[in-house]
């Protein structure tokens, strides 16, 4: 069974203090790992889509890294508006998403 | 827009109800889905429809019926709701063929009185 855990359930940064979020993952042949933003009250928002181990992809401040286990989400310099809750998926060979709980981040000015 | 329109935004509706959910999508995608999301949970798929048929229906109680008349749009029929069914339901969709991950809509906040 694909499983997806996210740490750490929350994450609390000064504006301009740069940090990572993880995303521990096991599947059953990865054909895509997914990264995307949720505000309150809104839909799931696609950043990024990482298909092999070494893989890196860049939007503003964000990165997103793949490895055979993990991903890394590393923010550089955050802004306030950075602030929402980040989401890891996995794509196996069911071709279902397979979602993490998330992680919440508070940027604070 | 992501491309993905979900209406109502918000609903809230007594247990002896009976409402629905609408997602219609202009993506030209052909897969449709309807994910549960709620508080401190990771998203639950309920539903698959490829091509229009239902491939998938993960163990969701009979009170939650779907409907998908045509690929681009998608319904959630609802009846006798408890109220642990109030949460955010999140309609996506995707290509049938590739790894493109999934175009969520902004989602309907239920809340069951």
């Amino acid at each position: 069974e694909d499983q997806v855990t996210q740490s750490p359930e929350a994450l609390r940064l000064q504006e301009g203090e740069s940090s990572s979020l993880n995303c521990s993952y096991t599947v059953s042949g990865l054909r895509g790992l997914f990264w995307y933003r949720q505000d309150p009250g809104k839909g799931p928002e696609f950043l990024f889509t990482l298909y092999s181990a070494g893989e890196e992809k860049e939007k503003e401040r964000l990165k997103a890294t793949l490895t055979k286990k993990e991903s890394f989400l590393h923010i550089t310099a955050p802004k306030p508006e950075d602030s929402a809750t980040y989401l890891c998926a996995v794509q196996g060979g069911s071709e279902k998403l397979v979602f993490g709980k998330g992680t919440k981040l508070t940027v604070n000015p | 827009e992501t491309g993905v329109t979900q209406t109502p935004r918000h609903l809230v509706m007594g247990m002896t109800n009976k409402k629905s959910l609408k997602c219609e999508q202009h993506l030209g995608h052909n897969a449709m889905y309807w994910y549960k999301q709620s508080a401190k949970k990771p998203l639950e798929l309920m539903f698959v429809y490829n091509f229009k048929e239902q491939t998938e229906n993960n163990s969701v109680p009979s009170r939650f019926s779907p409907e998908c008349p045509n690929s681009s749009h998608l319904f959630l029929h609802l009846h006798t709701l408890q109220p642990e069914d109030s949460a955010l339901y999140l309609c996506a969709s995707s290509p049938l063929e590739g790894n493109y991950g999934y175009t969520f809509g902004s989602g309907t906040r239920l809340t069951v009185v």
